[in-house]
């Protein structure tokens, strides 16, 4: 089976500029998130989607981040435009819902985003 | 809020020595209690969780980890490391509602350093 993908594993953009981070999650797994490490910092949640729908939001930083998941597979995390305080590590996971004592997340390797 | 707190960022033991990585959570109710391991390059690793029961939980890799209440500790035990166990780790406390497991919370890592 294969794991939960980000595409790209690095990017280097400049301020100003807008990127798209991708996320592949575990086929059948309807809950996603995203996560992002800052240097130095803890690995903080950005938003929880179940399917297409957005359960949990209360991370995201600011409007310039928009997460969609069309179709409830695969999900894209766009900055537009980027700032020099988003650099850091955006991580993606994926959890099917099997009940709380068998609830777990897989996690992607992260996408490493560069703002220059 | 649920917070966690990993008090060591950086750990030196020699292979062969025993290892404990300490975790203390901030929560209101009995949280459900992870640890990731993450090595370089690759996502972060599920090596054990609590959720309720026995509060010495078994985990991969010969991971062990007990929860005490008592103290809202969830520390990382092992009784003698291995080279390959150099990796940051992390503590991490949720939450699981209907849909779901809820996004988690992170402490901020511990970097494991193996000597030989």
């Amino acid at each position: 089976e294969a794991g939960v993908t980000q595409f790209p594993s690095h990017s280097v953009i400049e301020k100003g500029q807008t990127v798209t981070l991708r996320c592949d999650p575990i086929s059948g797994h309807d809950n996603l998130y995203w996560y992002r490490r800052v240097m130095g910092k803890e690995i903080k949640f950005l938003l929880h989607f179940v399917k297409e729908s957005k359960q949990d939001e209360s991370g995201m930083p600011n409007n310039r981040f928009l997460a969609e998941r069309t179709g409830g597979t695969y999900s894209t995390l766009k900055v537009q435009p980027a700032e020099l305080e988003d650099s850091g590590v955006y991580f993606c996971a994926s959890s099917q819902d099997l009940g709380p004592t068998r609830a777990r997340q897989y996690f992607g390797p992260g996408t490493r985003l560069t703002v220059t | 809020a649920q917070s966690v707190t990993q008090p060591d960022i950086h750990i030196t033991v020699s292979e062969g020595a025993s290892l404990e990585l300490r975790c203390n959570y901030s929560y209101g109710a009995t949280p459900y209690l992870f640890w990731y391991v993450q090595s370089p390059g690759q996502g972060l690793q599920l090596l054990l969780k609590y959720f309720s029961g026995d509060t010495l939980v078994q985990g991969i890799k010969g991971f062990e980890a007990e929860f005490k209440r008592s103290q809202s500790s969830f520390n990382l035990r092992k009784p003698s490391v291995h080279w390959s166990d150099a990796a940051e780790y992390f503590c991490a406390v949720g939450t699981y509602s209907g849909g779901g497991a809820d996004g988690l919370t992170f402490g901020k890592g511990t970097h494991l350093i193996i000597q030989p």
